[in-house]
């Protein structure tokens, strides 16, 4: 089974601040087959990146997704105020299906 | 508008029984993959278990035998029974539409809360 995690636990940044997050796999995932989310407190988690560097609909490209094999990194070019939140990435493996997600990076405002 | 709404969540006590339910609209629940996923207070997300559209399902290992996904095509509904509750249960519970092409999770419901506690 394949671990996911990330880093840094939280990042504390100011706005309009460049934000990178890592997110690294235990063996070797398929790019087709990583994603993030943000989840917002009391919210449900928001689809940002699939297929590690595709944007999700409505998302803004101050946020973009890059790697492969082990190591992918979501960055927000420029901080706004309603990115500070958490980030998850999630690998899907197919067989049998299984849907994993890393711990998540917070990333607050300092 | 595509929206999937979560309902039948609450308290319940150890070793008692729940069924969520997850009514979408703006699109088939049973031409899609859908999910569950949780969310222990606190804590990360946990994928729970999936059915396919051809009805084939899979659950993770800390949920086989315990609980079971399921739909009604004719009310375009997704469930989860859970059965043999646990205070690790506890969590928020959300339904999410699948994308297999990508394995990922792309609308998501607003979740509802089940509290195993006596």
């Amino acid at each position: 089974e394949i671990v996911l995690t990330q880093s840094p636990g939280t990042l504390s940044l100011s706005p309009g601040e460049r934000a990178t997050l890592s997110c690294r796999a235990s063996q070797s995932v398929s790019s087709t087959y990583l994603a993030w989310y943000q989840q917002k407190p009391g919210q449900a988690p928001r689809l940002l990146i699939y297929g590690a560097s595709n944007r999700a609909t409505g998302i803004p490209d101050r946020f973009s997704g890059s790697g492969s094999g082990t190591d992918f990194t979501l960055t927000i070019s420029r901080l706004e105020p309603e990115d500070f939140a958490v980030y998850y990435c999630q690998q899907y493996g197919s067989s049998p299906p299984l849907f994993t997600f890393g711990p998540g990076t917070k990333v607050d405002i300092k | 508008e595509v929206q999937l709404v979560e309902t039948g969540g609450g308290l319940i006590q150890p070793g008692g029984s729940l069924r969520l339910s997850c009514a979408a609209s703006g699109f088939t629940v049973s031409s899609n993959y859908m999910s569950w996923v949780r969310q222990a207070p606190g804590k990360g997300l946990e994928w729970v278990s999936v059915i396919y559209s051809g009805g084939s399902t899979y659950y993770a290992d800390s949920m086989k035998g315990r609980f079971t996904i399921s739909r009604d095509d004719s009310k375009n509904t997704l469930y989860l029974q859970m059965n043999s509750l646990r205070a690790e249960d506890t969590a928020v519970y959300y339904c999410a539409r699948t994308r297999y092409s990508y394995g990922i999770l792309d609308v998501w419901g607003k979740g509802t809360t089940v509290t195993v506690s006596s």
